[in-house]
């Protein structure tokens, strides 16, 4: 079947050091790769998307790349904050379904101050 | 603002159960999804709908079922609580196809 894979698992910076979380897919057909992040005890809520016909999207300090002919996508997090520590998810559309996602099994990021 | 609520954020029931958890979305979206959650395992998709009384299996459905008699409304239910399900529940509803998924807080599930 279709996955995501998602590293690294854990991720140490120090604050204000860059965080980067990479993803790779497998099903050609995605086309819609958002991200997540999941504070602890608290929904996941969408940080940041982006779509197959987009090669980079940023939003102040966080940033997506995708590389549709490698099938990866990553998550650049600059000038780290100790409120940026949570467990962060990639996701990758299926193709040919009405939305279904697939998700990585997320990367919890740690920054210490 | 989009408002995805879950029915119980604790909940402790006992092996054999029939469980059910509810999951009400304020956005006249058409999609919703039920997924599990577990440690290093990321989210699981356990069932989902496109719309009023339609379902489909996602990649875990084995002793789940759904229902969705509202639009505004999914339901999961356990219809034999075991051990293994164990787990954080959570509930998702999107407008349309390539929409971003919103996830309603969750309901911690502990079956003894």
């Amino acid at each position: 079947g279709e996955n995501v894979e998602q590293h690294p698992s854990t991720l140490s910076v120090q604050e204000g050091d860059s965080a980067v979380i990479k993803c790779t897919y497998s099903d050609s057909a995605s086309n819609y790769f958002p991200w997540y992040k999941q504070e602890l005890g608290k929904r996941p809520q969408l940080i940041i998307d982006i779509r197959s016909n987009v090669g980079e999207k940023k939003d102040q300090r966080i940033a997506v790349t995708l590389n549709k002919t490698a099938k990866h996508f990553s998550l650049h997090i600059t000038e780290t904050q100790p409120e940026d520590s949570a467990v962060y998810f990639c996701a990758a559309s299926v193709g040919g379904s009405q939305g279904n996602l697939i998700f990585g099994k997320g990367t919890k990021l740690s920054v210490k101050p | 603002d989009v408002k995805v609520t879950q029915s119980s954020r604790y909940l402790v029931k006992r092996t054999g159960e029939k469980v059910f958890l509810e999951c009400v979305q304020d956005m006249d979206h058409e999609n919703m999804f039920w997924y599990r959650q577990d440690p290093g395992l990321g989210l699981r998709l356990i069932y989902f709908s496109y719309d009023v009384k339609m379902k489909e299996k996602g990649d875990i459905p084995e002793g789940y079922s759904v229902s969705r008699e509202k639009k505004e409304r999914f339901s999961l239910i356990l219809e034999s609580a075991s051990t293994n399900q164990t787990s954080m529940y959570l509930c998702a509803s999107m407008l349309g196809g390539g929409d971003t998924q919103y996830f309603g807080p969750g309901t911690r599930l502990t079956v003894l």
